[in-house]
């Protein structure tokens, strides 16, 4: 059974900052890997998608990179803003895409 | 092109007592998918539809939760009888013939007190 983790939890940095979020799995027989955030009370909005035969994504200050042989892929967020606040999570893309999420990074940015 | 549409935004029911959540897809989206997002935790597929035909119901609790998608178009989630434990957003996602991604609409917020 696919097992996914993001660490850490919580993430609090001043703004500006460059940061990197983490997230591992257990099982590398993947399709492909999703990065969404999440504000509060709101659903999920999708940030970058990474095919299984890629190695990374990149959209504007965001890249999110994928190595299946370690089980990791990470988020990395340059010139951080408060805008950016918000709750990260990444899915793994099995099977009938079918996603199977981490339980999320929640990240605050500080004026 | 309109999202993907849910109802109601939220509810608070007592133990017990029955809800249902609606979801409205985006127009030609063939699957359709119920997600349950417990607060700090990321969300849990609770069932898959392609077209009217449930393609994964394995992490349905099935002696309370039913859903049906009976035109292949909307959908409704229900849970009878509703246990404290219940208490999430419930998220709709819809999906595109061939297409990897998934749109997620803004979720229903249930209470169960």
């Amino acid at each position: 059974k696919q097992e996914v983790t993001q660490i850490p939890a919580a993430l609090s940095v001043p703004e500006g900052e460059n940061l990197v979020l983490n997230c591992s799995f257990t099982d590398s027989a993947i399709y492909n890997l999703q990065w969404f955030r999440q504000d509060p009370g709101k659903g999920l909005t999708s940030l970058l998608l990474i095919q299984s035969s890629q190695r990374e994504q990149t959209s504007g200050r965001l890249n999110a990179s994928l190595d299946k042989s370690s089980g990791r892929s990470t988020l990395y967020i340059a010139a951080s803003q408060p805008g950016d606040s918000a709750t990260y999570l990444c899915a793994l893309i099995q099977g009938a895409q079918k996603l199977v999420f981490g339980q999320g990074t929640r990240l605050t940015i500080n004026p | 092109e309109a999202g993907v549409a849910q109802s109601p935004r939220y509810k608070i029911i007592e133990k017990r007592q029955s809800v249902a959540f609606w979801c409205n897809p985006i127009s030609g989206h063939a699957t359709l998918y119920w997600y349950q997002q417990i607060l700090g935790q990321g969300p849990k597929l609770l069932i898959q539809f392609q077209n009217n035909g449930v393609v994964d119901d394995s992490q349905l609790p099935k002696d309370r939760f039913s859903a049906e998608r009976l035109k292949g178009v909307d959908s409704t989630l229900k849970i009878q009888p509703a246990k404290l434990e219940d208490s999430a957003v419930y998220l709709c996602a819809s999906r595109k013939p061939g297409a990897n991604v998934l749109t997620f609409g803004a979720g229903s917020r249930l209470t169960v007190l």
